[in-house]
């Protein structure tokens, strides 16, 4: 079965300060497509990034990119010059047959 | 602008209502999806319909009836629900299918009573 696992439920960073938030997979497949979504306190999921698992080179977004180890399993997602709009919800979420989601990582950016 | 867009945004009902939520996209997605959201837990895949096709039903209770009329629309008829299927419901779509990028609505807050 494939498992999301997200180790931090809250975590705080100064504005324009970075930081990373962690996420773990488990899955016997060799193709698959992980993905960070963010859920604002208005509550419209949107897309931050995407990452393809055949790929070796890191996604990039502006000030979001990824970590992909394939290797351990783990996607980290950076988030670099912190703003307040990036006050959010993080889920780490993983696709093969359906989509499975991680418990979430609820990130402030504190002025 | 919610390009995904869910009536309606709150709804309350008894356990014996039968209601129906409604998703609508106009961006040419071929792939929709439902999920149900609990307070402060992830989305959970209810429903994955491709091509106005239904290809996932994550083992939902028949309560909840899903319909495809055609690629812009999706429906999710609801009827005896129980009061531990309160949840955000939301809607979404992608290109094909689940491992391009999705596109949420707001969502429709349902209540049981």
């Amino acid at each position: 079965a494939q498992t999301v696992t997200q180790s931090q439920p809250e975590m705080s960073v100064q504005e324009a300060e970075t930081v990373t938030l962690s996420c773990t997979y488990d899955t016997s497949e060799s193709n698959y497509y992980l993905f960070w979504y963010k859920q604002p306190p208005s509550r419209q999921m949107i897309l931050v990034i995407r990452q393809e698992a055949y790929k070796q080179q890191n996604a990039t977004e502006n000030r979001f990119s990824v970590n992909f180890q394939k290797a351990a399993k783990s996607f980290s997602l950076k988030i670099s010059d912190s703003q307040l709009g990036d006050t959010a919800m993080y889920f780490c979420a993983f696709s093969v047959y359906d989509m499975r989601f991680g418990a979430g990582t609820r990130l402030t950016v504190k002025p | 602008d919610t390009e995904v867009t869910q009536t309606p945004k709150h709804l309350v009902m008894g356990m014996t209502n039968k209601k129906s939520l409604k998703c609508e996209q106009h961006m040419g997605h071929r792939a929709m999806y439902w999920y149900k959201q609990k307070a402060k837990k992830p989305p959970e895949l209810m429903f994955v319909y491709s091509y106005e096709k239904l290809s996932i039903n994550e083992s939902v209770p028949s309560r909840f009836s899903p319909e495809c009329p055609n690629s812009s629309l999706l429906n999710l008829h609801l009827h005896a629900l129980q009061p531990e299927d309160s949840a955000l419901y939301l809607c979404a779509s992608s290109q094909r299918d689940l491992n391009q990028p999705q596109h949420f609505g707001d969502g429709t807050r349902l209540s049981i009573l």
